[in-house]
């Protein structure tokens, strides 16, 4: 069926480092692609965004990578702070409809 | 201020009792949705609206209802609350004008039926 999933459940970071999340999708349709975060008590937050004819995109501090072959999007985070701890998300959209469909989520925790 | 509000950020509630849940927005968006978080499973879209009295199931609306008079609000009802509706709630926007892609999301509904 149509999923989009992550391959860890939670990463563990040291501060400064850098951080890779992934995510495996199974829809070849899907056009377009985001991430978003969720900090406890809040609600999801937009990061970054990819379209399909596209395979890397850059905003600060993170860039989102898709690899269509695969079908696999992750998204890398510079220099991780405390404050990017948090519930990561990725989603997918369909093309010609605008439901997104998100994966389980996985969660950062960054070590001081 | 919130773009996107919900109220009330907390419910307790009994197995049977109708609930409402709200939503506003002062984003100017015409797109609105519902979904649900539980753990491990992410966001699960329960019923979306592209316009005012415009509705569409999501992939979970059964046991739910929803209702969009006006543009800037969206309200989830649940008739008679079962404790398998336990769960986190968000409302989200989205704006066609601007691709409809990004939508942006409220604070969270915690709801717990006991």
């Amino acid at each position: 069926g149509e999923s989009v999933g992550l391959h860890l459940p939670t990463l563990s970071v040291q501060e400064g480092d850098n951080s890779i999340i992934n995510c495996a999708y199974s829809n070849s349709a899907s056009d377009y692609f985001i991430w978003y975060k969720q900090e406890s008590g809040k609600g999801p937050q937009f990061i970054i965004d990819i379209r399909s004819n596209m395979d890397k995109r850059q905003g600060q501090r993170v860039t989102v990578l898709l690899n269509k072959t695969v079908k696999h999007l992750s998204l890398q985070i510079a220099a991780t702070q405390p404050g990017d701890s948090a519930v990561y998300f990725c989603a997918e959209r369909r093309a010609a409809g605008n439901k997104l469909t998100f994966g389980g989520g996985t969660r950062v925790l960054v070590k001081p | 201020d919130a773009d996107v509000t919900q109220t009330p950020r907390n419910r307790i509630t009994k197995t049977g009792k109708r609930i409402m849940l709200e939503c506003s927005q002062t984003k100017g968006h015409d797109r609105m949705y519902w979904y649900r978080q539980d753990p491990g499973l992410g966001l699960r879209l329960i019923y979306y609206s592209f316009d005012v009295k415009d509705i569409n199931k999501g992939e979970i609306s059964d046991g739910y209802s929803v209702s969009r008079q006006a543009q800037a609000k969206f309200s989830l009802s649940l008739e008679s609350a079962i404790p398998n509706q336990t769960a986190l709630y968000f409302c989200a926007t989205s704006d066609t004008q601007q691709g409809a892609e990004t939508q942006y999301f409220g604070p969270g509904t915690r709801l717990l039926v006991l």
